[in-house]
Formats: structure tokens, sequence, C-alpha cells
């Protein structure tokens, strides 16, 4: 079956570094990504990691890949007060690109 | 500047009325999708379109149709809305489907749909 979970809150400080947790079930999915969520705005694209590799690095973003276990996170380092939102993971599912997203982590940043 | 567009950010409609939500991309990409993300949940696909051929998610409403009249623009059309359809409605466009490589998903900014 398809389901995608993430803890629902993290909470850190401004400049340290905060990991966003998430697990999945479709061991097809080929592309896995996490995507930012401002309050009333859509979805913006941050990164994604294909499934044959362990690990993607992208300025300040660090996505770990254990397919084994079918978990994937997301490590923001130097996390700044406008990195407060919630992020979805999300897998993808079926030849369509059918995104299957995860429950969302709100990730609140104290100054 | 913006790729996936949609109007209104904002509409209001009353219970029972149709409604039409619209989506326009400058990207020229095959694939245009539609989902549906209630408040605090996660955004669920409702339908797709590759180019001109439909496909429908199994447990899509029937109250819930679409048009895709070229590349660039889609319509969502809600025939009677219920109070259960107020939701934020996003509009996501790819080049091709995920077989033919890293193909992702790139979103506008939302629709937020209430219902009186």
């Amino acid at each position: 079956g398809e389901d995608v979970e993430q803890s629902l809150f993290l909470s850190v400080r401004e400049g340290d570094s905060s990991v966003i947790n998430c697990t999945y079930t479709d061991s097809s999915s080929t592309y896995l990504y996490w995507y930012k969520q401002e309050p009333g705005a859509g979805l913006q694209l941050l990164t994604y990691i294909f499934s044959n590799m362990d690990m993607k690095q992208d300025q300040r973003l660090t996505v770990l890949l254990n397919k084994k276990d079918k978990h994937l996170s997301l490590r923001i380092a130097d996390t700044q007060t406008g990195d407060s939102a919630i992020y979805f993971c999300a897998e993808s599912s079926g030849a369509t690109n059918k995104l299957i997203f995860g429950t969302g982590t709100l990730l609140a940043v104290q100054p | 500047d913006a790729m996936v567009i949609q109007n209104p950010r904002y509409q209001v409609t009353q219970f029972g009325k149709p409604v039409t939500l619209s989506c326009s991309q400058t990207l020229n990409h095959n694939v245009m999708y539609w989902y549906q993300q209630k408040s605090s949940q996660a955004p669920k696909l409702l339908f797709h379109y590759y180019d001109k051929d439909f496909n429908n998610e199994a447990d899509t409403p029937d109250n819930f149709q679409s048009r895709r009249p070229n590349t660039s623009f889609c319509f969502l059309d809600i025939r009677s809305p219920g109070l259960g359809d107020a939701a934020m409605y996003l509009c996501a466009t790819s080049r091709e489907y995920i077989g033919t490589g890293d193909q992702p998903q790139h979103f506008g900014d939302g629709t937020r749909l209430s219902i009186l």
C-alpha cells in the first residue's frame, strides 16, 4: 500500500540544524521529494533524490535516503526564521508520476 | 516569474453553485495535475491530464470534473459544491511522466475555495 508518514512538529533555535524525517512504504518509488509550504501558499519544490542514491546535498539542504528501511530525511543547516513552514515529503508512485504526500511536518524556528 | 499560475487565489461560492478554478502554465509541460488539500492535511491527487488524455483517480467524487482546452490551460469544475469541498486546490505540472527521467512537479500558489 501507499503510506507516507512524518512527525507532526519540530521546533529548533535559529542557527541550529533541523532534521525532518519521513518513512514511506512503496519500495518501487523512483524519486522522493521534499516540498515546502508557507501559510496560505502553494508547494515549493526544495529538492529530490533518485532512489539509487543515498545522499544529495544542495547548499544548506542534505537529503539522506535509506532504501532498506524506507527512510528519508531532510537536514537544514543553519536554520533561519524564514525556514519556518510545513515540509512535505512525497514519493512518486507508478508510471504516471503521481505523488503520494506525507502528513507534513511543521517546522518552527525560534529566534 | 510565476510559471504555474492559478486564478483566483481565493474563491467563495454558495452551496450547490457551480464553480470553476483556473490554472495556466508557461512551461509547455505535457502533464497537468489537480490536487485537493484540506485544512491540516496532505495534498491528494484528484486527476491529471497527459496532453489531452484525462486520467481520473478512483476515489475522486463525480462532482469534480476537468477540462484542458490547450497545453497551457486546465480547469477544475465543481458541479455542485458541498461544504466538504472547502479546501485549497493546487495545480501542478511536469514535463513528462517519471519513466523518462526526473520529472519534478511544479506547483502553483493554489486557490482557496470557501463554501457559504
